[in-house]
């Protein structure tokens, strides 16, 4: 059965700052998505990767997938106050069209 | 905004109650998925209804039940609550069911159950 883990669990990291977030599965998986939320918010798409080598950037964040290690990451560059969210790691597993099975999330808190 | 709207967005009950959760889809999609997220976790999927029919259902007892109606839109049931089911509850829509196809998530529903 896939399984999402991500680690860190919780990030607390001065403004102006680079970090990376992991995220391995277990078993292979159709496609990773990331997702942003906010506090009492639902939740938001950042990216979706599709392949092995897959790299994604908007703004100050960067995913890139290598299917292969089982492994994404999530690239923040020089962190704003504005980034501050929980952010998970998610999966379809192969051979099922119906579910995502998501990490438990990395709580980021970027201190001004 | 993603188009997917539920209702409602705050509700209260007791042990032993029954409760029904709205989901409205976004135009053009007929496939809808739940999820359950307690406090501090990630989501968990609970069941996907495609064309009025269950899809694919997670680890979830009986108790939580669903239905899709003509205009895809969803409910879900859950009947003889539990304080374990306090959580927030999401409905997501996609334009059709396949791993290709993205999900796109509600507000959610935030459920206390005292």
């Amino acid at each position: 059965e896939l399984k999402v883990e991500q680690n860190p669990l919780f990030l607390s990291m001065q403004e102006g700052k680079n970090y990376t977030i992991y995220c391995n599965y277990s078993t292979t998986s159709d496609r990773l998505y990331w997702y942003r939320q906010d506090p009492g918010k639902s939740l938001e798409s950042l990216f979706v990767l599709l392949s092995n080598g897959a790299v994604k950037q908007e703004g100050r964040l960067m995913a890139s997938l290598d299917t292969k290690a089982r492994l994404s990451t999530l690239h923040i560059t020089a962190a704003v106050h504005d980034l501050s969210a929980t952010y998970f790691c998610a999966a379809i597993p192969m051979n099922r069209d119906d579910k995502i099975i998501f990490g438990k999330g990395t709580r980021l808190h970027i201190l001004p | 905004e993603t188009g997917v709207t539920q209702s409602p967005t705050h509700l209260i009950k007791t042990r032993g109650q029954q409760v029904t959760l709205r989901c409205s889809s976004q135009s053009g999609h007929n496939t809808v998925s739940w999820y359950q997220q307690a406090l501090g976790q990630g989501p968990q999927f609970i069941f996907q209804y495609y064309r009025e029919e269950e899809n694919g259902r997670g680890n979830f007892p009986p108790r939580f039940s669903g239905l899709q109606f003509p205009n895809y839109s969803s409910e879900l049931n859950v009947n003889a609550l539990e304080l374990d089911d306090s959580a927030l509850y999401l409905c997501a829509s996609s334009p059709t069911v396949g791993a290709n196809t993205e999900a796109f998530f509600g507000q959610g529903t935030r459920l206390t159950v005292v």
